[in-house]
């Protein structure tokens, strides 16, 4: 158990829809990354927040956003889903060039 | 652009050693990990390279060279269990991983 929590761990929606992932890091870690994994691809890093400030931007689609709360929690929105947003979404969370800890995903497929 | 590149498979038999390379081309370079990954889990950490050189853990070893942009993750007296997905990644600034595609690891009897 890595203790970075995400829920849900599945979650199946049509075209057009929104849906909101979320995720709770790590007792004590400040950072959460979000990550995106396409089928049999790599791992594509979206978006990273640090005590409730966004830090840094990847490949992150305008429909997506996310926020950290002051809890630390993370919720990562997808928004007018395309069936090519259908993915593994992971959590991350840990310090800076160190190990990452990772949930156990939320598998999302858009019909 | 930063791009990182690994065999996209390799298979092996069980006991023995293989060798999982990885190039990469990225600005912002802090250090190069190695993270595996079965069937669509959560990755987990193995190795992290800072510097060059070698680090050991267990049957795991990974190398780094930042002279030539490459590193390497060696898997010794391999078991069936270490069959999986096994990802290479720069770590950028601020703690962000930039993965490469993912090498699939396949261990036979």
């Amino acid at each position: 158990d890595s203790g970075v929590t995400q829920t849900p761990k599945h979650l199946i929606t049509a075209t057009g829809q929104r849906v909101t992932l979320r995720c709770s890091p790590r007792s004590g870690d400040l950072s959460v990354y979000w990550y995106q994994q396409s089928l049999d691809q790599g791992l594509q890093f979206l978006i990273q927040y640090y005590n409730g400030e966004e830090r840094a931007k990847g490949n992150i689609l305008e429909r997506f956003s996310a926020q950290q709360f002051p809890d630390l929690h993370s919720e990562l929105n997808l928004s007018s889903l395309e069936l090519g947003d259908s993915a593994l979404y992971f959590c991350a969370s840990g310090g800076p060039n160190t190990e990452a800890f990772f949930g156990q995903g939320t598998r999302l497929t858009v019909v | 652009g930063q791009s990182l590149e690994q065999p996209s498979e390799v298979t092996a038999v069980e006991g023995a050693i293989v060798q999982i390379n990885c190039t990469y081309q990225t600005s912002g370079f802090y250090g190069l990990s190695w993270y595996q990954q079965h069937d669509g889990g959560a990755p987990t950490f193995l190795s992290y390279n800072a510097l060059d050189g070698l680090e050991e853990t267990g049957r795991f070893s990974s190398f780094l060279s930042r002279s030539d942009s490459y590193g390497y993750l060696l898997l010794q007296e391999l078991q069936m269990k270490d069959s999986a997905s096994y990802f290479c990644a720069v770590n950028n600034q601020g703690g962000k991983l930039i993965f490469g595609q993912g090498t699939e690891l396949s261990v036979k009897p």
